[in-house]
């Protein structure tokens, strides 16, 4: 059974600051990864996908990589602001199924 | 189009009601799904149907929980009878086929407390 696991839990980070945030899964035989943004009280939208067969995708001041291989996906943000505040996740399609796992997510908290 | 379309967006009611949540996909989406998100689980899966028929539903907490789609642009969740430990937001999702090579699209969810 696939599981994701994000890293960190939670972060607080200056404005302007350039970040990473983590994410693993177990079972490496993935068709792609998604990473979704929610804000509080707020449904998930979709900010990047990636096919497994690319390693990066790029939306605005967001990058994102995938490495199968290691199990392994990172969100990079670039010039962080106070509106990038909210909890991140990330899924991944269970094998063989059409449905998604997701992790617990990373809350970022962008301060002025 | 303006998304996928979850009704209600709050939900309160009393313990052993029945509760009824609605979902409309997106159009043109063949594949529906319904997850539950909670502070100590995350988001969970419940069910997943493609072309109006439910292909997984091994998330179904238990028989209190059942859940239909009659057509392409509608589906509900209903739980009868309702208990606190239900209390949480239901998310449901569309997508074009399935998540193997396309994007799940999300709803604004539906916030249930059963008290």
């Amino acid at each position: 059974k696939q599981e994701v696991t994000q890293i960190p839990a939670a972060l607080s980070v200056p404005e302007g600051e350039n970040l990473v945030l983590n994410c693993s899964f177990t079972d490496s035989a993935i068709y792609n990864l998604q990473w979704f943004r929610q804000d509080p009280g707020k449904g998930l939208t979709s900010l990047l996908l990636i096919q497994s067969s690319q390693r990066e995708q790029t939306s605005g001041r967001l990058n994102a990589s995938l490495d199968k291989s290691s199990g392994r996906s990172t969100l990079y943000i670039a010039a962080s602001q106070p509106g990038d505040s909210a909890t991140y996740l990330c899924a991944v399609p269970n094998s063989g199924y059409s449905t998604l796992t997701f992790g617990k997510g990373t809350m970022l908290l962008v301060s002025p | 189009d303006a998304g996928v379309i979850q009704s209600p967006r709050h939900e309160v009611t009393e313990m052993g009601q029945e509760v009824t949540l609605r979902c409309k996909p997106i159009s043109g989406h063949n594949s529906l799904f319904w997850y539950r998100q909670t502070m100590m689980r995350g988001l969970e899966l419940l069910i997943y149907f493609n072309n109006n028929v439910p292909i997984d539903d091994s998330g179904m907490p238990e028989d209190r929980f059942s859940a239909k789609m009659p057509n392409a642009s509608f589906s509900t969740l209903k739980i009868q009878p309702s208990e606190p430990r239900d209390s949480a937001v239901y998310f449901c999702a569309s997508s074009e086929q399935g998540t193997l090579n396309t994007e799940a699209f999300f709803g604004q969810g539906t916030r249930l407390t059963v008290v």
